[in-house]
Order: C-alpha cells, then sequence, then structure tokens
C-alpha cells in the first residue's frame, strides 16, 4: 500500500543552520508529493507541492525536489529561524479524496 | 482568507459519554475531512463529506459517525466515549480533491477521554 517514511526527531539546529528532513514514500502510480507545516497551537498549513517527478516546491526558503528514482521528497532550508520551530508533515496523494501523511518531525531551533 | 473552526480547543470527557466535535468552514468548500493526530503515526482520515448529507468511511472509522446538514458544517461524533479516543482531533475543507487543490486545516481538538 501507499506510505510515507520520515525521519524521527526531535530535529534541534541553531538558527542559521542548514535543514534537511528526510521523507521517502511507497506509492503506486504517480503521486503528488507535500510538505505541511504545523506551528505551535495551529493546524497544519500547505508549504509547499510538488506534482511530477523532477519538479521543485519551494516556499518560504524552503524548497524539495521530487525524485522518482529514489522515491524521495527531502525538505531542506539554507538558513532557519527560530520561527521556523514546528511540526513538519511529508504527505502524497495519488487521486481520490485520500492523503497520507507521515508521522511528523519536530524541528526545534534555538537562537 | 479561508478559515476554519473547530468548536472546541480542548474536551474532557468521561468513558461512555456522546461527543460532539463542530467543524465550520468560510469558503463554500465542497469537501470536508476529519482526521486524528497522534504521535509517531501522523494524520489518520476517520470520514470525508464529498457533498452535502453525503459522507465516506476514511481508514479508522470505527467508532465514530459524522453528520452533514449544511454544507459548511460538518460534525464529528463519538456515540460511546472511549479512553483509545483520548487524541488531537483536525478538520479540514477543500474545494476540490486534496491531489489538486489545498486542504485547509482548523487549528483541533485535544479530546482526553477519562
Amino acid at each position: 500500500g501507499n506510505s510515507v517514511t520520515q525521519m524521527e526527531g526531535p530535529v534541534t539546529l541553531s538558527e542559521e543552520a542548514f535543514l534537511t528532513i528526510n521523507c521517502t514514500y511507497t506509492a503506486t502510480g504517480y503521486p503528488s508529493l507535500f510538505w505541511y507545516v504545523q506551528y505551535p497551537g495551529e493546524g497544519l498549513q500547505l508549504l509547499l507541492k510538488a506534482t511530477k517527478a523532477d519538479d521543485k516546491g519551494s516556499n518560504k526558503g524552503f524548497e524539495a525536489t521530487y525524485r522518482k528514482e529514489t522515491t524521495s521528497f527531502h525538505l531542506e532550508k539554507g538558513s532557519v529561524q527560530v520561527s521556523d520551530s514546528a511540526v513538519y508533515f511529508c504527505a502524497l496523494h495519488t487521486g481520490g479524496f485520500k492523503t497520507i501523511f507521515g508521522a511528523g518531525t519536530r524541528l526545534f531551533v534555538k537562537a | 482568507d479561508v478559515k476554519v473552526t473547530q468548536s472546541s480547543r480542548y474536551l474532557v470527557k468521561r468513558t461512555g459519554e456522546k461527543v460532539f466535535l463542530e467543524c465550520v468552514q468560510d469558503m463554500d468548500h465542497e469537501n470536508m475531512f476529519w482526521y486524528r493526530q497522534d504521535p509517531g503515526l501522523g494524520l489518520r482520515l476517520i470520514y470525508f463529506s464529498y457533498d452535502v448529507k453525503m459522507k465516506e468511511k476514511g481508514d479508522i472509522p470505527e467508532g465514530y459517525s459524522v453528520s452533514r446538514e449544511k454544507k459548511e458544517r460538518f460534525s464529528l461524533i463519538l456515540e460511546s466515549a472511549s479512553t483509545n479516543q483520548t487524541s488531537m482531533y483536525l478538520c479540514a475543507s477543500s474545494l476540490g480533491t486534496p491531489g489538486t487543490d489545498t486542504q485547509y486545516f482548523g487549528p483541533g481538538t485535544r479530546l482526553t477521554v477519562l
């Protein structure tokens, strides 16, 4: 079946450090891939997405590239800020109404 | 801006009680969803609705039911709450299917069943 695996957290970084959160997926067909972010006390919000192989999604300095050959969609940011502290969810969608979410990775950024 | 609101941020109920979680969206979205969020498990779909009075089971519907009498409102019902239903519940809405249109999430209701 379809599934998403993302690195376990928490991830703790100092401000201005480089961030990578790994995400790999298993899916039949050609899924769309997403990263959602959940700030403390809030619901999830879409951070970026990619709908086909080699697409790069980007938003707020975050980037992720849809890699079909490695079935991956790793999230990166060149210089994190304290305000990036949140939980990040990788997700996939293959059609219909169901989205498959990863377990989430908590990021702490220290000043 | 799309707004999805949930009736309570925190709720404490006793085992066996009937529990209603309410969700309202203000953007005339066709589709509404209920998820539960548990540590290490991410989000799991309980039920969704693609039109008024229409509902479909998600991946974990056991112990839950839903109601959508008006387009903007989607209710999750726990007929007889149990301790294993202690969780964070998230409502979402979207205009089209999740692959084509963004899902917008409410802030969540943290339910504790004692």
